[in-house]
């Protein structure tokens, strides 16, 4: 099955710790991004990946960071330094040959920090 | 900077009924729209895709459409049934393409549709 898997599904944490959410796509996409939804809003950018050992800030990158070590792979590390980590994490990926660059979405971590 | 509205946040609807999703973005320097699903805590998935040159497009009950220059696009839902209940996202994507595909996001419309 192609698709894209994170995980785990649901994460708590305490205040202050560091936590990695990780993101795998099988699509061979070269394109990956993820996006922060809080309730009963849209989804906000934080980063996005283009091509292997590359990434670039979003409109809300503070407190977060990424790595890009393989094409399938683009964990996503919230960091103590994010004020509000409690948030629905969305990992997508997409290919950028093509005309629609159409984004494919997994299937989200709730996070939650005490 | 682009800014995309949905309106309304929410909307209740007997079965059966017909209903419009509102979608509405500031800069029309849009490459294209696309509208996706989201069921609670669940991922997005996408239902149509418009390109700036297209005035709409449809896949079995829906219907979106394009007008680009008021800024503007809707979703049609045709004989609403209970598992269209979801909230619905527009999405934008710029023109000048060399941010790398980044999609601005309205806040959605939870629709529920009751039996």
């Amino acid at each position: 099955d192609g698709g894209i898997t994170q995980s785990p599904k649901y994460l708590f944490r305490k205040e202050g710790q560091n936590v990695t959410l990780s993101c795998e796509q099988n699509l061979n996409h070269d394109a990956m991004y993820w996006y922060r939804q809080d309730p009963g809003q849209g989804l906000r950018l934080i980063y996005y990946s283009q091509i292997v050992n590359d990434f670039q800030k979003g409109d809300i990158a503070e407190g977060y960071s990424v790595s890009r070590e393989k094409k399938e792979s683009f964990p996503l590390t919230v960091t103590s330094a994010q004020k509000n980590p409690t948030a629905f994490y969305l990992c997508a990926s997409s290919t950028l040959a093509g005309q629609a660059y159409e984004q494919y979405f997994g299937p989200g971590t709730r996070l939650t920090v005490t | 900077k682009q800014e995309v509205t949905q309106i309304p946040a929410a909307l209740s609807v007997p079965e059966g009924e017909n209903l419009v999703l509102n979608c509405s973005f500031t800069d029309s320097a849009i490459y294209n729209l696309q509208w996706f699903r989201q069921d609670p805590g669940k991922g997005l998935t996408s239902l149509l895709l418009i390109q700036s040159s297209q005035r709409e497009q449809t896949s079995g009950r829906l219907n979106a459409s394009l007008d680009k220059s008021s800024g503007r696009s809707t979703l049609y839902i045709a004989a609403s049934q209970p598992g269209d209940s979801a909230t619905y996202l527009c999405a934008v994507r710029p023109e000048v393409n060399n941010a790398g595909n980044m999609l601005t996001f309205g806040g959605g419309t939870r629709l529920m549709v009751k039996p």
